[in-house]
Order: C-alpha cells, then structure tokens, then sequence
C-alpha cells in the first residue's frame, strides 16, 4: 500500500517569514495529493490540493510542488501569519478505487508574532 | 462540498460502558463514509469505511466487534465504542468524499470530530 513521510514534524517560524513543509509517498500510481491543516481541537480541512497532471499550483501565500519523478510533493505558505499556526496533514491517494488518501504524520507550524 | 456532522462533540463515560457516535451528512448523500481516529498530536488513521447498507469494511488491526458501525441511511452513520476502556480515549472524526457518487471533486469532507475519554 501507499505510505506517505511528512517532514519535519514540527516547524518554528517568525511571522512574515515563509514555511515548507514536505512529503514523499511510494505508490507511483498516486496522483492525487491534497493538503489539509486542522486547528487545534478542530476538523482537517482542505487548503490546497494538486494532481499529477500539474507540477504546482498556488493560492495567494500558499503554493504545493509536485516532483512525480521523485514522489515528493511540498507546501509552501509564503509570508506567514500567527493564524497559520495549526497541523498540517499531506496525502496522497491513486487513481480509482477507494478514495481514501494516506495521511502524513503531520506538521506542527507555529508562526510567532 | 459537503457539509458533516458529529454528535456528540465530547464524550466521558465510564470504562466498560458503550458510547454511540453519530456522523450525519447535512447537504450529501453519502454511501460511503469513512471512521478516522486520531491520537494526541498524531495523524488520521484510518479505521473503517461505512458502506449504506451493507457491512462496514475494517481496516487491518481495527476490531470490528469492538467498534460497531451502521450506516442506516444515506446521510447518518453511527460508530458505537462497545465496552470502552481508558486505551480508547481518543479524537474519533468521520468523513464524506463527494468523488464517491461521481462528483468531479475528490475531496475529504470531515465533520468537526468526537473527543471520547474513558475513565
């Protein structure tokens, strides 16, 4: 089955200052990878999301990378706010099937003011 | 999108007593919804996909006499924690994926979760 790695674990920014966060997954038959960011006590939900088609795609500060060829795909959020501070979760999921992703373990951001 | 919803938001009861979670799809209907169970600061796993009318399909490691779904309709399903201990306390979260009765979005909706603590 898929499995996804999420890196780093915890990230530490000041405000204004931007924020990656990465991820690999092993099925090359993913090709679709969303990104969800839950607050604390909250539901995951979805910020961002490319397909396999694209190799990036942005909205406002925040921007994902595709690299299919090394099955890792990246969050960029450019800029950042105290409100940006949350859980960020990457997936990825094939083609058919289930429609159930494979979530990453996660990302604690936390953007100081 | 899809909007869902958990009831109750948080529940404590006593170890050995059972709990009934309640996952309803407001604005879609689901045939399928998804179990999720989330541990402190950890990801989402996943636990088991509820299927209207039929029998849930579990995943590997999840006890499916322990945890009981039904999925009497197109817009609830219902996870009940049989014979709760300490060990089950933890963030339970259903979602609805749109994609799976042939919406162009594929997308994870998640409803807004269940804090079980078992004492």
């Amino acid at each position: 089955g898929e499995n996804v790695e999420q890196h780093p674990s915890t990230l530490s920014v000041q405000e204004g200052d931007s924020a990656v966060i990465k991820c690999t997954y092993s099925d090359s038959a993913s090709n679709y990878f969303p990104w969800y960011k839950q607050e604390l006590g909250k539901r995951p939900q979805l910020i961002i999301d490319i397909r396999s088609n694209v190799g990036e795609k942005k909205d406002q500060r925040i921007a994902v990378t595709l690299n299919k060829t090394a099955k890792h795909f990246s969050l960029h959020i450019t800029e950042t706010q105290p409100e940006d501070s949350a859980v960020y979760f990457c997936a990825a999921r094939a083609a058919g099937g289930s429609y159930i992703p494979t979530f990453g373990r996660g990302t604690s951001l936390i953007v100081h003011p | 999108g899809a909007v869902v919803s958990q009831h109750p938001s948080r529940v404590i009861c006593k170890s050995g007593t059972s709990v009934k979670i309640e996952c309803r799809s407001l604005d879609f209907q689901a045939t399928t919804m998804f179990w999720y169970r989330q541990f402190p600061k950890k990801s989402l796993m996943l636990m088991a996909t509820s299927n209207e009318g039929s029998k849930a399909t579990y995943e590997q490691g999840v006890e499916k006499d322990k945890f009981l779904i039904n999925h009497a309709s197109l817009t609830l399903s219902t996870l009940t924690v049989t014979s709760a201990h300490p060990e089950d306390s933890s963030f339970y979260i259903c979602s609805v994926n749109p994609a799976t009765r042939g919406a162009v979005t594929d997308t994870q909706y998640f409803g807004p979760g269940t804090r079980l603590t078992v004492l």
